[in-house]
């Protein structure tokens, strides 16, 4: 079985551009969670979509969305990128019976 | 914010040892997973203990479970070179979002 999947690996931008990160759940899965893993701040919790819709969001500005398509894969965007924004975007799905979430191997972005 | 703190922050032990990390979390959760993290990759998902458990195997883990004092510990047997990464506790509750602890470092040396 397919693990969830992140793309790009690797992202870097400079600062005021946007960026769009994508994440594939693993099939059957229909909720799909965002973290972000920055220097010092360790993980947190950005959004939550499940059956297409957002359900949760974290402690992050509006420059921060994303969408959950009909097929449960979801985008990430961050507008207007600031500096403080270079971290590891994490994404996890669970089919939410018991919230075992699973985790892809990340997009690291770099803001210049 | 954090959910809550991690025991210790870093161990180094020699290959063969056991080693122990404890979570500690703030308020009620529905269950506790551990996750493992190699160098700055994505989070491995090692195990699930559900707040109505008080201890769980899976291979050389062993999680308990104590909810009257908030707390966790994650116990890797027989440790091995590749056991070296960072272990981190997570807490879910109503919300459903993960909170997690801010982490053990685990070297294994030879």
């Amino acid at each position: 079985e397919a693990g969830v999947t992140q793309s790009p690996t690797h992202l870097i931008k400079t600062r005021g551009q946007q960026a769009t990160l994508r994440c594939s759940p693993i099939s059957g899965h229909t909720s799909v969670y965002w973290y972000q893993q920055a220097l010092g701040l360790g993980l947190q919790f950005l959004l939550w979509y499940d059956e297409g819709e957002e359900r949760n969001r974290g402690n992050f500005p509006p420059r921060f969305s994303g969408r959950q398509f009909p097929n449960y894969s979801s985008e990430l965007n961050v507008n207007a990128l600031e500096l403080e924004d270079s971290a590891l975007y994490l994404c996890a799905s669970t089919q939410w019976e018991n919230n075992e979430q699973f985790f892809g191997p990340g997009t690291r972005l770099t803001v210049l | 914010s954090q959910q809550g703190e991690e025991d210790p922050q870093a161990l180094s032990i020699q290959e063969g040892e056991n080693a122990t990390m404890n979570c500690s979390y703030k308020t009620s959760i529905n269950n506790l997973q551990w996750y493992r993290q190699n160098s700055g990759r994505g989070l491995v998902h090692l195990i699930l203990i559900r707040s109505n458990e008080r201890e769980k195997h899976s291979g050389r883990l062993r999680v308990t479970l104590d909810t009257s004092k908030k707390s966790s510990s994650l116990l890797i047997t027989a440790s091995r070179a590749a056991d070296t990464a960072s272990y981190f506790c997570a807490t879910s509750g109503t919300a459903s979002k993960l909170t997690f602890g801010t982490g053990t470092r685990l070297q294994v040396t030879l």
